[in-house]
């Protein structure tokens, strides 16, 4: 079973522009979440959707900070503008709905210059 | 609300020696609580997880963790440490809709 995945790996911006991340969860997992994971510290829930609704976006930034899983499956978390502070790995996770387990993808590492 | 104090950012042991990482969690409902691996530049990959089954949880790798209600603790166990565990491990409790609330996270080094 493919895993999840995520693209760029790596991405270096300048302040006050713009970024999008990529992420297609595990086939059949129905909540996708998105992770923000400052160096340091442990990963910090974004946004979480179920299908293509959202359950919880309360830590979102949602001045700068924007995501969408328009078909339920595929989701994209953009930054717009960046700013220093946004630097960290934005990892995605999918969970199946009878399960707990959430299972992650490689991440996205972001460098705000 | 949930959370989750790993005690020490660091700690280091010799190949074959005791691995111990702490983790102690508050939660205000039966937890459900998880250790998880991260090697160098990759996701998350999940050890082991405690869902009011068994208190002695076994995870793969040889790692076991034990859920101690009475001292709110899920601490992170392995006989021998192998080069191969140096990585930095993250304790998590499940928190509203399923999130997980990660602790700030351990840094285990292996020495030879």
């Amino acid at each position: 079973e493919a895993g999840v995945a995520q693209s760029p790996r790596y991405k270096i911006i300048e302040k006050r522009q713009s970024v999008a991340f990529w992420c297609n969860p595990i086939s059949g997992h129905a909540t996708l979440y998105w992770y923000q994971q400052i160096l340091g510290q442990g990963p910090k829930l974004l946004i979480q959707f179920q299908n293509n609704g959202v359950v919880d976006d309360s830590q979102l930034p949602k001045d700068r900070f924007s995501a969408e899983r328009l078909k339920g499956v595929d989701s994209t978390l953009k930054i717009q503008p960046a700013k220093l502070e946004d630097s960290a790995v934005y990892l995605c996770a999918s969970r199946l709905d009878s399960t707990y387990e959430q299972y992650f993808g490689p991440g996205t590492r972001l460098t705000v210059t | 609300a949930q959370s989750v104090t790993q005690l020490g950012s660091h700690v280091s042991v010799s190949e074959g020696a005791l691995v111990l990482l702490r983790c102690n969690y508050s939660s205000s409902v039966p937890p459900y609580l998880f250790w998880y691996v991260q090697y160098p530049n990759q996701g998350l990959q999940l050890l082991l997880k405690y869902t009011s089954a068994a208190t002695l949880v076994k995870g793969i790798n040889g790692f076991e963790a034990e859920f101690k209600k009475s001292e709110t603790s899920f601490h992170l166990t392995k006989p021998s440490a192998h080069m191969s565990d140096a990585a930095e491990y993250f304790c998590a409790v499940s928190g509203g809709y399923n999130k997980l609330i990660f602790g700030a996270g351990t840094r285990l080094a292996v020495h030879p």
